[in-house]
């Protein structure tokens, strides 16, 4: 079956450091995702992109955050600056289509520790 | 602003018990609610969607149902078995026209299922 990739598994950054952190969405999916965990949290949205544009973003995702979609088959979240309270496990996730029944498929994380 | 809570936190069962995980949401107006398995270190895997217009979906020992107008889910377990431990997570889509990707999660279930 077809899953969502995501490198790599874990990164540790100091702080005041850019990071970029990689997922690879199935390949039929329109629609991508981040998500984040801080540990012991609840998952929260971070920002949705279709059509190379982002849809949707919540107050998590400010000036400190990017998404591109540099090439067919790559996403990915980039922090510019991190932070300590950056660290937590990220999440993408991709979806078929913009119907509301269509199911999210999550990546196995990143798990960003910053120092 | 939508709340999602899963009751208990935490359940431990011995092995081919029958089993109910609950979650509640304080908006009723949603489009969708999902049930996630989350593995140690691991992605969220869909388990099961539920339509705001459905009452509820079954997949194999699994079901969810749905109450809208009360703002409850439960999800189901039948014949509980060791493989099953994870912990469980509910999440609602929010009916007010934006992406479909911001899912409100809960913070999960952790069930042990002892041999």
């Amino acid at each position: 079956e077809p899953e969502v990739t995501q490198t790599p598994s874990h990164q540790v950054t100091q702080m005041g450091q850019e990071v970029i952190l990689r997922c690879v969405p199935i390949s039929n999916h329109l629609y991508f995702y981040w998500y984040r965990q801080i540990l012991g949290q609840k998952v929260e949205f971070l920002v949705s992109f279709y059509n190379n544009e982002i849809s949707e973003k919540s107050e998590i995702f400010d000036d400190q955050f990017s998404v591109e979609r540099p090439d067919g088959s790559n996403f990915t979240l980039k922090i510019r600056s991190t932070k300590l309270e950056d660290s937590a496990m990220y999440f993408c996730a991709s979806s078929e289509d913009e119907s509301f029944g269509s199911p999210l498929h999550f990546g196995n994380g990143t798990r960003l520790t910053v120092t | 602003k939508q709340e999602v809570t899963q009751i208990p936190a935490a359940l431990s069962v011995p092995e081919g018990e029958n089993l109910v995980l609950n979650c509640s949401f304080t908006d009723s107006a949603i489009y969708n609610l999902q049930w996630f398995r989350q593995d140690p270190g691991k992605g969220l895997t869909s388990l099961l969607l539920i339509q705001s217009s459905q009452r509820e979906q079954t997949s194999g020992r699994l079901n969810a149902s749905l109450d809208k107008s009360s703002g409850r889910s439960t999800l189901y377990i039948a014949a509980s078995q060791p493989g099953d431990s994870a912990t469980y997570l509910c999440a609602v889509l929010l009916n007010y026209g934006g992406s479909q990707g911001n899912l409100i999660f809960g913070k999960g279930t952790k069930l042990s299922v002892k041999p």
